[in-house]
C-alpha cells in the first residue's frame, strides 16, 4: 500500500458543530502532517507528528485538534470553525522528519465547507 | 530566511512548445528540493526530486546552486500537462515543506 487516504472527502459543517477528519497510511511512515490548502493557493502546513508525538504546531487556532492514535493514524478534531476555515484539509507522511529526501506523499484532501 | 519562490502565477504554452517553470530559493546549506504537481481535482503529486536527477512525465529540472534555482522544463508540452506546478524547499528544522506559490501550466491545443 503506497497510499495516504482520508476521510471523508466532503465535509459540510455548522460553526457549533464538532466534526473529525481522518488520515491513515499503511507504508510504515513516522512522519505525518496536516496542511490547508486554498483554491490555487499552496498547501500551509499546520501540524507535525514524528512518531506519534506533536513536533510542530504552526500557530494554529485551538478549534482545530490533532491527535496521533498510532503510527498509522492521524486525525484532525474540529470545533466551533468559522467559514474562513472552508478549504481542502491535506494529510501527508514521510519515512521520518530527517528522511524527506523522499519527499512527502499526500492523501486526496477533505474539502471543508463551514456554513 | 527559508524561501521558495514561484515568479509567474501563470503560464501559457502552445501544444508541442518548450516550457520551463522557474523556481528560485533561498536556504543556507545544502538544499533538498521538489516538484509537485496538482491535476485539476487531484491529489498533490511528487514529480521530482533534485537528489534522484531522474526524469519523469518528460519534466527534467537540474539545481543551480550558483544562481540558486531549481527550474522545471520540458522540451515538448503536452495538453495533459496543463496543472498546477508547486517548487518545494525541505527544510531539516522540523522536517517541512515550505512550497512556493505555485504556477499554472495551461497547454493549449
Amino acid at each position: 500500500d503506497t497510499e495516504v487516504t482520508q476521510t471523508p472527502k466532503h465535509l459540510v459543517m455548522g460553526m457549533t458543530n464538532k466534526k473529525s477528519l481522518k488520515c491513515e497510511q499503511h507504508m510504515g511512515h513516522r512522519a505525518m502532517y496536516w496542511y490547508k490548502q486554498k483554491a490555487k493557493k499552496p498547501p500551509e502546513l499546520m501540524f507535525v507528528y514524528s512518531y506519534e508525538k506533536l513536533s510542530i504546531n504552526e500557530s494554529v487556532p485551538s478549534r482545530f485538534s490533532p491527535e496521533c492514535p498510532n503510527s498509522s493514524l492521524l486525525n484532525l478534531h474540529l470545533h466551533a470553525l468559522q467559514p474562513e476555515d472552508s478549504a481542502l484539509y491535506l494529510c501527508a507522511s514521510s519515512q521520518d522528519r530527517t528522511g524527506i529526501s523522499y519527499g512527502y506523499t499526500f492523501g486526496s484532501g477533505t474539502r471543508l465547507t463551514v456554513v | 530566511a527559508q524561501r521558495v519562490t514561484q515568479p509567474e502565477k501563470l503560464l501559457s504554452v502552445f501544444k508541442g512548445a518548450p516550457v520551463e517553470l522557474k523556481c528560485n530559493y533561498s536556504y543556507s546549506g545544502s538544499p533538498e528540493l521538489f516538484w509537485y504537481v496538482q491535476y485539476s481535482r487531484q491529489r498533490l503529486q511528487l514529480l521530482l526530486r533534485h537528489i534522484s536527477r531522474e526524469s519523469i512525465k518528460g519534466f527534467t529540472a537540474d539545481l543551480n546552486k550558483g544562481e540558486t534555482s531549481f527550474h522545471l522544463k520540458k522540451p515538448f508540452a503536452q495538453e495533459e500537462d496543463s496543472a498546477m506546478y508547486y517548487c518545494a524547499l525541505a527544510s531539516r528544522q522540523g522536517g517541512k515543506l515550505i512550497f512556493g506559490q505555485g504556477t499554472e501550466l495551461s497547454v493549449k491545443p
